[in-house]
């Protein structure tokens, strides 16, 4: 029961366009929702995030977009850069009340130069 | 800047053996966890630890993995015996107490396990 789902295996997007990653989310309990990056080889690290309360929020050029009412949310990379090429994670929270994350599984986003 | 950290980084065992996995997670945080990604999904919690007690274990297979922090600070993974799908990156993680989500767990680089 995938609670956390990233439809999108990969993404291929040209440099200096915008690059759209979404999830979509099953459990209505979620209520705290993130974006993690992660290179190969590596642990994922914390972009950015959004509490339900909310439904945008800005980091320089990283906005994640959540819609509660359809359960989905998407991060905006704009101007999109080389280095973003990575796998991006999104993750939810807030159903168990001890802070666990459930993970989609991922979006392997690629730079064109 | 503060780091969790893990060994081995890799780690290659032949089925049925013991294998074993360490994190030192940052000073100061009371909660930690272990996660397994394995090639292709996301990382799913196995057990997370408020100081030295188990406060999820849900999805951690009891038959053949245990995990403790005896003394509410670096924590111990095993896995006995091994098996083929078993192989995956075993992620650590730490956060403060009191911690609200998300934006303050940090993950350590993670071990490689890839059985034989």
């Amino acid at each position: 029961d995938q609670q956390v789902k990233q439809n999108s295996p990969s993404l291929s997007v040209q440099e200096g366009r915008i690059s759209i990653l979404n999830c979509d989310y099953t459990n209505s309990m979620f209520d705290y929702f993130l974006w993690y990056k992660k290179y190969p080889a590596e642990g994922p690290t914390f972009l950015i995030s959004i509490s339900s309360i909310k439904d945008k929020n800005e980091d320089g050029r990283f906005t994640v977009f959540l819609n509660k009412s359809a359960k989905h949310l998407s991060l905006h990379i704009v101007p999109s850069q080389p280095g973003d090429s990575a796998v991006y994670f999104c993750a939810a929270s807030g159903d168990s009340g001890n802070e666990k994350l459930t993970f989609g599984t991922g979006t392997r986003l690629t730079i064109i130069p | 800047e503060a780091e969790v950290a893990q060994s081995p980084r890799y780690k290659i065992t032949e089925k049925s053996q013991a294998v074993a996995f360490w994190c030192d997670p940052i000073s100061g945080h009371a909660t930690l966890y272990w996660y397994r990604q394995i090639l292709g999904q996301g990382p799913e919690l196995l057990v997370q630890f408020q100081d030295e007690s188990v406060v999820d274990d849900s999805q951690l297979p009891k038959d053949r993995f245990s995990a403790e922090r005896l003394k509410g600070v670096d924590s111990t993974l095993k896995i006995q015996p091994a098996e083929l799908g078993d192989s995956a990156m075993y992620l650590c993680a730490s956060s403060p107490a009191g911690t609200i989500s998300g934006n303050t767990i940090y993950f350590g680089e993670g071990s490689w396990l890839t059985v034989v």
